[in-house]
């Protein structure tokens, strides 16, 4: 059972357009999420984390939304540059367990130059 | 610089042999995590330790094993009762639970 889920394997997009990667989560006690960028052959990154007491967080090109009642976040990337071409991993977690992080299936996103 | 290494960065296993996965934090980290990541997958929790001398077995810690006898080496060993030992393993650590995880570069396993 998956509880956190990224539907869309794959995104290709064109150098300076922006890029929505998309995430879904089913437990609702999830309070705190994360976005990981990840090379091949390299651990994952941290990018732009969110808590469940936000709806929005920004960072630079980097936008994260929350949408609870949906179970459902995003992360924006504005403009897409090729350095940004990578796999991206979202990752759920309930603070009071210890931060275990439960991770989506991941979105391999290709910008165009 | 501070960050966490993994080694060896590639590893072969023979059947029924057990092999240990390298990882060590200079991050003064409290919390250590062990992932496994299959191809076009997500990644996996197999083992975490909140403190030394203490660890708890995560979704798929079956065929594993880990010791936590300093704070900054957590080392996975990947035991023979491991039937689908293939996989890139990941180790991570955190300060605080509201803190992201930094991940080290990984060991790839594969089977000879």
């Amino acid at each position: 059972d998956q509880q956190v889920k990224q539907n869309s394997p794959s995104l290709s997009v064109q150098e300076g357009r922006i890029s929505i990667l998309n995430c879904d989560y089913t437990n609702s006690m999830f309070d705190y999420f994360l976005w990981y960028k990840k090379y091949p052959a390299e651990g994952p990154t941290f990018l732009i984390s969110i808590s469940s007491i936000k709806d929005k967080n920004e960072d630079g090109r980097f936008t994260v939304f929350l949408n609870k009642s949906a179970k459902h976040l995003s992360l924006h990337i504005v403009p897409s540059q090729p350095g940004d071409s990578a796999v991206y991993f979202c990752a759920a977690s309930r603070l009071i367990s210890g931060n275990m992080l439960t991770f989506g299936g991941g979105t391999r996103l290709m910008v165009k130059p | 610089d501070g960050g966490i290494t993994q080694s060896p960065k590639y590893l072969f296993r023979k059947e029924g042999q057990n092999v240990t996965l390298s990882c060590e934090q200079n991050l003064n980290h409290d919390a250590m995590y062990w992932y496994r990541q299959d191809p076009g997958q997500g990644l996996r929790l197999i083992y975490y330790s909140q403190i030394v001398n203490d660890f708890q077995k995560g979704d798929i810690a079956e065929g594993y094993s880990v010791s936590r006898e300093k704070k900054e080496s957590f080392p996975l060993t990947v035991t023979s009762a491991q039937k689908n030992p293939t996989a890139f393993y990941l180790c991570a650590s955190t300060d605080r639970v509201n803190q992201p995880q930094h991940f080290g570069d990984g060991t790839r396993l594969s089977i000879l």
